[in-house]
């Protein structure tokens, strides 16, 4: 059974980087994609980006395409999104997740980014 | 830019039938996800390519689609299934995956 650990909280400030970890353990052999997906406190759902696990290759949602980076370590199984120039809309909790598809079958606990001067 | 469209609540009494929509331009071609959130928690997929219930998701929960419009049916509705249901999908090119607004389920 695949199980996802995400990395702890985070309080960052305006204008700051961020890196939040995931890390795959478990039947990772059925992995092919890791998505990232953070909600708002009482917000909906929002698609950040994925990375396919065979190929390194990433997509990212429309608004954040210039400012996050998603990657993904072989070597120890653990992805990492990166998120650039944080402002205080990216208080959020962050979740990573994972399936044999685009349906994600296995989630991360959410990791809450708070932003805040 | 691209967009899901749920509508925003659903309310059914136990027993009866909830049906959740999902709207968009590009689901004809484009499998749809659904997921069920609880307060709290992370989601839980429930549907995967528009009609295949993932293991341990109950019989109760179907998928069926029509043109533009992808439905999630809750038959028997039971009130461990009050939560948030969001639909997610491919834009038209695979560029990218977007959700849906979502919708709460209440039951009554």
């Amino acid at each position: 059974q695949m199980q996802l650990v995400q990395s702890g909280p985070e309080v960052k400030k305006p204008g700051t980087s961020l890196k939040v970890s995931c890390k795959a353990s478990g039947s990772t052999f059925t992995m092919s994609a890791m998505q990232w997906v953070r909600q708002a406190r009482g917000q909906r759902l929002e698609w950040v980006g994925w990375i396919v696990v065979g190929s390194g290759h990433t997509n990212y949602g429309q608004k954040f395409q210039d400012r996050v980076t998603i990657t993904w370590d072989m070597s120890t199984s653990t992805a990492y999104m990166e998120v650039n120039t944080l402002r205080a809309e990216d208080t959020a909790v962050y979740y990573c997740a994972t399936g044999d598809g685009v349906g994600a079958t296995v989630w991360g606990q959410g990791t809450l980014v708070t932003v805040s001067s | 830019s691209y967009e899901l469209t749920q509508p925003p609540s659903v309310s059914v009494s136990p027993g009866q039938t909830a049906r959740f929509t999902c709207s968009g331009d590009a689901l004809p071609k484009q499998y749809t996800y659904w997921y069920q959130q609880k307060p709290g928690q992370a989601p839980v997929l429930v549907m995967d390519k528009d009609t295949e219930r993932p293991s341990g998701i109950p019989e109760r929960f179907s998928g069926s689609r029509s043109g533009t419009t992808v439905t999630l049916t809750i038959s028997g509705v039971q009130a461990e299934d009050e939560a948030d249901y969001y639909c997610q999908s491919p834009d038209s090119t695979d560029s990218y995956l977007m959700f849906g607004g979502g919708t709460k389920l209440t039951v009554l």
